[in-house]
């Protein structure tokens, strides 16, 4: 079965840039996406189609894409950043899966 | 505003049935795809399948195929997520999410979750 690989943690210092990545092999003809999920909290959509941001996602998250891996970046990371990432895509078959997460810890 | 609220918590034991509920609300509901997450305690996110409610048209991830059961009532914008024997292996979170047509579906806005204990 398809699989995302993701590192399982980061830390970060408080203003200082985090890169998330996230490794699959459909990943060069297939979108990322990317969800926020906080502690007790239903995840957040907060990169579409590799690198948009939806409405009220703060311009600190960006993402990019390229072959087989695709990166969230948190730049300038806030202590509310803290929180585990999943990304997301699909399948040349169409099956549709979320990595492994990781958990963002800023300190 | 877009808005999935999910039912409440649920107690169960071994072998018995059990139905969640997705209500819609906000937006063109037959629309959309309506998808179910689990999420096992301590565990990360798993895609357990979709429904369009414009046409029923449902898909399962091969994990969860025969294992549960989605559908949805498109007269009262409400999906489902039904077991007809649960197992203590089916205690999770579940989650709702409205799935947006693209290539492939993801998923825009989530319900709140519905938390499933089975125990003896």
């Amino acid at each position: 079965s398809y699989e995302l690989t993701q590192p399982p943690s980061v830390s970060v210092s408080p203003g200082q840039t985090a890169r998330i990545t996230c490794s699959g092999d459909a990943l060069p003809k297939k979108y990322a996406y990317w969800y926020q999920q906080k502690s007790g909290q239903a995840p957040v959509l907060v990169i579409y189609e590799d690198s948009k941001r939806p409405s009220g996602i703060p311009e600190r998250f960006s993402g990019s894409s390229s072959g087989t891996m695709a990166t969230l970046t948190i730049s300038g990371a806030q202590v509310e950043d803290e929180a585990d990432y999943y990304c997301y895509s699909t399948d040349s078959s169409g099956n549709h899966v979320f990595g492994t997460g990781t958990k963002v810890t800023v300190l | 505003e877009v808005q999935l609220v999910q039912s409440g918590a649920e107690v169960k034991k071994p072998g018995e049935s059990l139905k969640i509920s997705c209500k819609g609300s906000g937006y063109s509901f037959t629309s959309y795809w309506i998808g179910w997450v689990r999420q096992m305690p301590g565990k990360g996110l798993e895609w357990m399948g979709i429904i369009y409610p414009g046409d029923s048209d449902t898909r399962y991830s091969p994990s969860f195929q025969g294992q549960v059961t989605i559908s949805a009532d498109k007269s009262i914008s409400t999906a489902y997520l039904q077991w007809s024997s649960l197992k203590a292996s089916d205690t999770a979170m579940y989650y709702c999410a409205r799935g947006v047509p693209a290539a492939g579906v993801y998923f825009d806005y989530w319900g709140q979750g519905t938390l499933v204990t089975v125990s003896s």
